[in-house]
């Protein structure tokens, strides 16, 4: 079935750093991810998103590279400040299929 | 002012209880979702509806209920067949049930049963 899953739950930079947050998936068909950031006891907040005929997409400060080879997906966060400090998730979806797959997040710690 | 709300923010129930969390939208999308989500985990899909007066079963719906008598309101019953309620519930809207479609979510709803 479909997963999607985090290789690091927890990931702790300076600010200022560039932090790159990874996700992997196991469906091959899936042509739709989305990243959302998701602040303490707070809904998730739409990030960016990529389809899978796009290698990168670069929004503000942000970057999203695919993958599709090994599967994989990451997010890039330049420059990053202590408003980043947040959990990240990946989704997947693909033309037809009308739910999308969460992964467990990851957790951005940003430390002044 | 333009978006998705949840109500009430907090609510406890007693175990045997059947309890409704709110969720409205002034987007005018015609899809709406239930999520549920518990500590260190995604987002797990309850219920999700394309349109007015028709909805669909997600992953876990088991011990849970939904209406969609109007576009702006979806309504998630959590029941007592429900046998770990206690969670973290997001409702989300998006233009049409297309996964392309960006989903909005509200502000969640964490229920805890005493």
């Amino acid at each position: 079935g479909e997963s999607v899953g985090l290789h690091l739950p927890t990931l702790s930079v300076q600010e200022g750093d560039n932090s790159i947050i990874n996700c992997a998936y196991s469906n091959s068909a899936s042509d739709y991810f989305i990243w959302y950031k998701q602040e303490s006891g707070k809904g998730p907040q739409f990030i960016i998103d990529i389809r899978s005929n796009m290698d990168k997409r670069q929004g503000q400060r942000v970057t999203v590279l695919l993958n599709k080879t090994v599967k994989h997906l990451s997010l890039q966060i330049a420059a990053t400040q202590p408003g980043d400090s947040a959990v990240y998730f990946c989704a997947e979806s693909y033309l037809g299929f009308q739910k999308l797959v969460f992964g467990t997040g990851t957790r951005l710690l940003v430390s002044p | 002012d333009g978006g998705i709300t949840q109500s009430p923010k907090y609510l406890f129930r007693k175990e045997g209880q059947n309890v409704t969390l709110s969720c409205e939208q002034n987007l005018n999308h015609d899809a709406m979702y239930w999520y549920r989500q518990d500590p260190g985990q995604g987002l797990r899909l309850i219920y999700y509806s394309q349109i007015v007066n028709d909805f669909q079963k997600g992953d876990i719906a088991e011990g849970y209920s939904v209406s969609r008598e109007k576009k702006e309101s979806f309504p998630l019953t959590v029941t007592s067949a429900q046998k770990n309620p206690t969670a973290f519930y997001l409702c989300a809207s998006a233009d049409s049930a297309s996964p392309t479609d960006t989903q909005y979510f509200g502000p969640g709803t964490r229920l805890t049963v005493l």
